[in-house]
C-alpha cells in the first residue's frame, strides 16, 4: 500500500527543539519533490518547507525560515524537518505531503500521510 | 507573496445542489491551482491540478475552470460525502491556500 506516515510530534516547550520525520512506503521516494504542510487547530492550510527529489534545492515559509531545517534521507525513504526555536503560534497538525511529479518542483500534493500534532506550551 | 481569496467561507447547500467555489489570486497565476477537499480530522484530498485537470479517481462531478487570477471549483450534484471544507492553492510561486469553504447541510 502506497503511504506516507508521520511521527515525532508532541508536547515540547517554547524555545525547545523537535524532529519530525516522513517514512515512506510503496512509492518511488526518491523521484518526487516532498513538502511540509501545516494547520494550527481549527484554521487552514499553511506551507512550510519543499525538498527536491534529490535533495539539493529547498525552501521556506518566511514564518519558519531560519528556524526550521528540511532533509532526507533516500536510502531509508525519508523525510525529516528538523524545527528549533519553536514558538507557540508553531502549535498545529504537521502533515508530509508529495509533489504530483508532473510540473517540476512547483507542483500540487497528491499525496498526503495522517499528520503528527506539536504543541508548543509550557 | 501571492495571496488566495476564497468565497464563499461557509455555503449551505441540499443534496443534489450545483455548488460553485470561487478562488481569487492577487496576481496572475496563470493555471496553476489546485483544489482540495478536507473533512474533520482528515488529510487534505487532492481534487484538481492545473485549475481544471481531474485527480484519478475523483468523481466526475467535481470540475474546475479559470486562469489568471479568477478560479472556480463546481460541483455539479452535491453528494452526502461531499459535505467538507474546500481550499484553493496556487504553486505559481511558491505554494499558497486560501482560507477555505466550509461546505454544510442545508
Amino acid at each position: 500500500e502506497v503511504q506516507l506516515l508521520e511521527s515525532g510530534g508532541g508536547l515540547v516547550q517554547p524555545g525547545g527543539s523537535l524532529r519530525l520525520s516522513c517514512a515512506a512506503s510503496g512509492l518511488s521516494f526518491s523521484s518526487y519533490a516532498m513538502s511540509w504542510v501545516r494547520q494550527a487547530p481549527g484554521k487552514g492550510l499553511e506551507w512550510v518547507s519543499i525538498i527536491s527529489s534529490g535533495g539539493g534545492t529547498t525552501y521556506y515559509a518566511d514564518s519558519v525560515k531560519g528556524r526550521f531545517t528540511i532533509s532526507r534521507d533516500i536510502s531509508k525513504n525519508m523525510l525529516y524537518l528538523q524545527m528549533n526555536s519553536l514558538r507557540a503560534e508553531d502549535t498545529a497538525v504537521y502533515y508530509c505531503a508529495r509533489g504530483l511529479g508532473s510540473s517540476g518542483l512547483f507542483d500540487a500534493f497528491d499525496m498526503w500521510g495522517q499528520g503528527t500534532m506539536v504543541t508548543v506550551s509550557s | 507573496d501571492i495571496q488566495m481569496t476564497q468565497s464563499p467561507s461557509t455555503l449551505s447547500a441540499s443534496v443534489g445542489d450545483r455548488v460553485t467555489i470561487t478562488c481569487r489570486a492577487s496576481q496572475s497565476i496563470h493555471n496553476w491551482l489546485a483544489w482540495y477537499q478536507q473533512k474533520p480530522g482528515r488529510a487534505p484530498k487532492l481534487l484538481i491540478y492545473k485549475a481544471s485537470s481531474l485527480e484519478i479517481g475523483v468523481p466526475s462531478r467535481f470540475s474546475g475552470s479559470g486562469s489568471g487570477t479568477e478560479f472556480t471549483l463546481t460541483i455539479s450534484s452535491l453528494q452526502p460525502d461531499d459535505f467538507a471544507t474546500y481550499y484553493c492553492q496556487q504553486y505559481n510561486n511558491y505554494w499558497t491556500f486560501g482560507q477555505g469553504t466550509e461546505v454544510e447541510i442545508k
